[in-house]
């Protein structure tokens, strides 16, 4: 089954203590991003991928890192997470056909830091 | 930058009737892509229709379509026979690239359905 997956899928954590949420998509994707949802503000880009060790920011960097060494793994870390990095997350895979581009997203990661 | 608004936090319909949806958008390109996405309390992102800014003709799937205005940038999304099933959060999205990489989303409009 063509699917994204992420994980974990809820994460309480404290303020400063890094952490990782991985991504994985079994669809051999060139594309893949990384969202966050906030009330009111729906959907904002963190970073993005275009291949394998290739990777720029999108809208709202600031406090991420992300790293593609696979093309199937794209994970989000946060090195020292505060609280208003507290947000429902998503990552999203995508590839470019003769009939345009079709995206897949992942269940998504509720966060909450402390 | 490309901006997405749209303007309905909350919108409700009775069952069987019809509903629209706003969105705008701003953009210089003339080359882009549209999206409606349906986010039910599952939280999962469900592409419902696309538009390609190319196209004249409006896009349909099934019950739902949209009323695409180049000129005036806009894009609403139109339900019909509204279902309890339509109830989520409806969000309206912008791409320029078509890779589909990068998206610029709306705030969302909540939709209930009353039976």
């Amino acid at each position: 089954e063509a699917q994204v997956t992420q994980n974990p899928r809820y994460l309480i954590t404290v303020t400063g203590k890094k952490l990782t949420v991985t991504c994985s998509q079994n669809m051999n994707h060139e594309y893949m991003s990384w969202y966050r949802q906030d009330p009111g503000l729906g959907l904002r880009q963190i970073y993005y991928s275009m291949n394998v060790e290739v990777t720029d920011k999108g809208d709202v960097p600031e406090g991420y890192k992300v790293s593609r060494k696979e093309k199937r793994n794209f994970p989000l870390i946060l090195e020292s997470p505060s609280p208003n990095q507290t947000s429902l997350y998503f990552c999203a895979s995508s590839y470019q056909g003769l009939a345009g581009f079709t995206q897949y997203f992942g269940p998504g990661t509720r966060l909450t830091v402390l | 930058a490309q901006t997405v608004t749209q303007s309905q936090p909350e919108m409700s319909v009775q069952e069987a009737e019809t509903v629209t949806l706003s969105c705008t958008y701003d953009t210089s390109e003339s080359d882009y892509y549209l999206f409606w996405y349906k986010q039910p309390p599952s939280r999962q992102m469900i592409l419902v229709i696309r538009q390609e800014a190319y196209k004249q003709q409006n896009a349909t799937e099934n019950r739902f379509s949209v009323n695409f205005q180049k000129a005036a940038k806009s894009f609403s999304l139109k339900i019909s026979d509204s279902q309890l099933g339509d109830a989520a959060m409806y969000f309206c999205a912008y791409s320029r690239e078509t890779s589909g990489s990068r998206l610029t989303f709306g705030e969302g409009t909540q939709l209930t359905v009353n039976p």
